[in-house]
């Protein structure tokens, strides 16, 4: 079947400690995306890429980074250099930004 | 000021009961989305419209391009709708999302 597939769900990970977080999609979409939901707050965009070597800053990248080698995959890292990473992550992929958004079940991460 | 305001933030229903959701928005857009978020934290599109008015089984979703106004509508409510409902929006290369309606339907 397809979809968009995100792992793990859970993550715990030490403060200081970069970690990496999955994101797959077997649906052919050129557009994927990274964002952060915390409570009370919409989501909020950290990066998207529109094809494939390529990708753009949302507002609030500092502290993450991305990369796009495939087409299928767009895998997220926390650095050590993001001051507050415990969040749940969510992955999205559209074929363009005008047509409709298909999303993983997303990754909580803690640092403790 | 967020693009994406919604109300009710929280909402509670009896089982049956008719409920409306709204979504305004403060940018031009392409298209307007009605999201579901279940409890385990995965997201699925319920509807993307530019105009007019959609329906798939008990849900229905209006916009008004004019008024910069959507609302989402559950009719016959039942436990099992009870997610948080979230409006988005796509205006240039970037979606922008509503904090979400939380929405609890009591049997």
């Amino acid at each position: 079947d397809g979809g968009i597939t995100q792992s793990p769900k859970y993550l715990f990970r030490k403060e200081g400690q970069n970690v990496t977080l999955s994101c797959e999609q077997n649906l052919n979409h050129d557009a994927m995306y990274w964002y952060r939901q915390d409570p009370g707050q919409g989501l909020r965009l950290i990066y998207y890429s529109q094809i494939v070597n390529d990708f753009q800053k949302g507002d609030i990248a500092e502290g993450y980074s991305v990369s796009r080698e495939k087409k299928e995959s767009f895998p997220l890292t926390v650095t050590s250099a993001q001051k507050n990473p415990t969040a749940f992550y969510l992955c999205a992929s559209s074929t363009s930004v005008n047509t409709e958004a298909f999303f993983g079940q997303g990754t909580r991460l803690t640092v403790v | 000021k967020n693009e994406v305001e919604q109300s009710p933030q929280n909402l509670t229903a009896q089982e049956g009961e008719f409920i409306t959701i709204n979504c305004s928005y403060s940018v031009g857009i392409s298209a307007l989305h009605w999201l579901q978020q279940h409890p385990g934290g995965g997201i699925v599109s319920l509807f993307m419209l530019s105009s007019g008015k959609k329906k798939h089984g008990r849900l229905i979703a209006t916009i008004n391009i004019q008024e910069k106004h959507s609302s989402l509508h559950i009719t016959a409510s039942h436990p099992r709708d009870s997610a948080v409902y979230i409006c988005a929006v796509t205006a240039g290369n970037q979606f922008y999302f509503g904090t979400g309606t939380s929405l609890t339907v009591i049997p």
